[in-house]
Parts: C-alpha cells; structure tokens; sequence
C-alpha cells in the first residue's frame, strides 16, 4: 500500500470552476500535513500548510480528517494560474523523518 | 523565492561516472534533505543532514552519499551512475529538528540525465 494516494487526474475544469482534491496516507503517526504546488519541471512550492481545524487562504481550504487519515484541497473560482501539480504531503514531525509525496493530481484550468 | 540554490541546473553524465550536486541553503536553516524525483513522480527522500551529520536516510543504495557543510550548504554525490539515476534532484532547506511542523523550502532542482 502506497504512504499517500491521491487522484493523479488530469482535472480539467473551466474558469472559474471549483475543483475538490483527495489524498489518503497510510502512516497513522503522521504529524503535519501540506499541500505543495508545482509547475511544469520546476521545484515544489509550499501552498499551505494543513490543520486539523481546517484552514483557509483566500480560494483554497484544507481539510485534515486525522480518524479517516484523509486530506483534502478545494479551490474556488479557478484562475489560469493555478494549472499545475498538486502534492499532497505527510510528515511524522520527528527529527530526522522524511517529507512523503503522493504522486500529485494533475490540474489544467481552460477559458 | 525560497533563498535555497542549487547548482549546476542541468548535467549530462555517462553511466558509470560519479556526480556531485550542491545546495546552499535559506539563511539560518540548519537542516537539509535531497529528494529524487523522477518523471510523473513525486519526490522520493534520499537523505537529510542536521549540523554535518546525516540523521535520516530512505531507500537510496550507498552510492548515494552527501555532505553538510558548517555553513549548512551540502552535497549530493552519486556514484557509478545508472540510467534509473535520470531524473530531478531537489534540496530542501528546513529549520529546527524534532517534533511539529516543519516546513521545507526547495531549491529550483537538478536536472541529471544518465547516457
């Protein structure tokens, strides 16, 4: 069983759409949880940061469900912009542990 | 931009030659992972250094070995370069150790092709 699952899609959505991503790990000791962006052969960039509260920065939330080992990324009202490769990342949050990846979910945002 | 470079951005190496990646890290952060990341794939963790002293390591054979420097800069060194060794190499640059959340700042990556 693979650490985190997520839907590689593609996910093609028109402007302005909303468009929901799933991702499942498998490491019930995981401590943080992050959603990363990445464009077309270049690095990983941090999007946010996930809480078990759940959290918000301006068109995107995260959810965290620790019971179901479940997260989950929503944009609103979809740029062009935001065409690019979702990560969906774990960490146990001990010195030492490793960033795991989930393959990424593929978004292409049209007009 | 995340202050964490890396050099050369691209290489083109034999199979069976040795290559050497660099990374300097944000300023201040003392911890540093290399992640291999092939094509349609997530990054996969190589190893991380903290103060000069490798403190956890994934699935990687011995031929991948590193170096952290005193300024927390550091190497990635391949050996015996095989044509699965193509792919985008990333250094991440993290503060603190232990436990909570601790956010990692990539560098642009890089490209290794093995002929």
């Amino acid at each position: 069983r693979k650490e985190v699952e997520q839907d590689p899609g593609p996910f093609n959505v028109p402007e302005g759409a909303t468009v929901a991503f799933n991702c499942t790990y498998s490491n019930s000791a995981s401590q943080s949880f992050f959603w990363y962006r990445q464009d077309c052969r270049k690095e990983p960039k941090l999007l946010m940061s996930v809480y078990s509260s759940g959290n918000e920065d301006g068109r995107f939330t995260a959810q965290l469900n620790r019971a179901s080992q479940y997260i989950s990324l929503l944009i609103r009202d979809s740029k062009l912009s935001d065409s690019a490769t979702y990560l969906c990342v774990v960490n146990e949050g001990q010195a030492g542990t490793a960033l795991i990846f989930g393959k990424g979910t593929t978004l292409s945002v049209s007009s | 931009e995340t202050g964490v470079t890396q050099s050369p951005t691209h290489l083109i190496k034999t199979r069976g030659q040795q290559v050497t990646l660099r990374c300097s890290s944000q300023s201040g952060h003392n911890t540093v992972s290399w992640y291999q990341q092939a094509l349609g794939q997530g990054p996969q963790f190589i190893f991380q250094y903290y103060r000069e002293e490798e403190n956890g390591r994934g699935n990687f054979p011995p031929r991948f070995s590193g170096l952290q420097f005193p300024n927390y800069s550091s190497e990635l060194n391949v050996n015996a370069l095989e044509l699965d060794d193509s792919a985008l190499y990333l250094c991440a640059s993290s503060l603190g150790q232990g436990a909570g959340v601790i956010v990692a700042f990539f560098g642009q990556g890089t490209r290794l092709t093995v002929v």
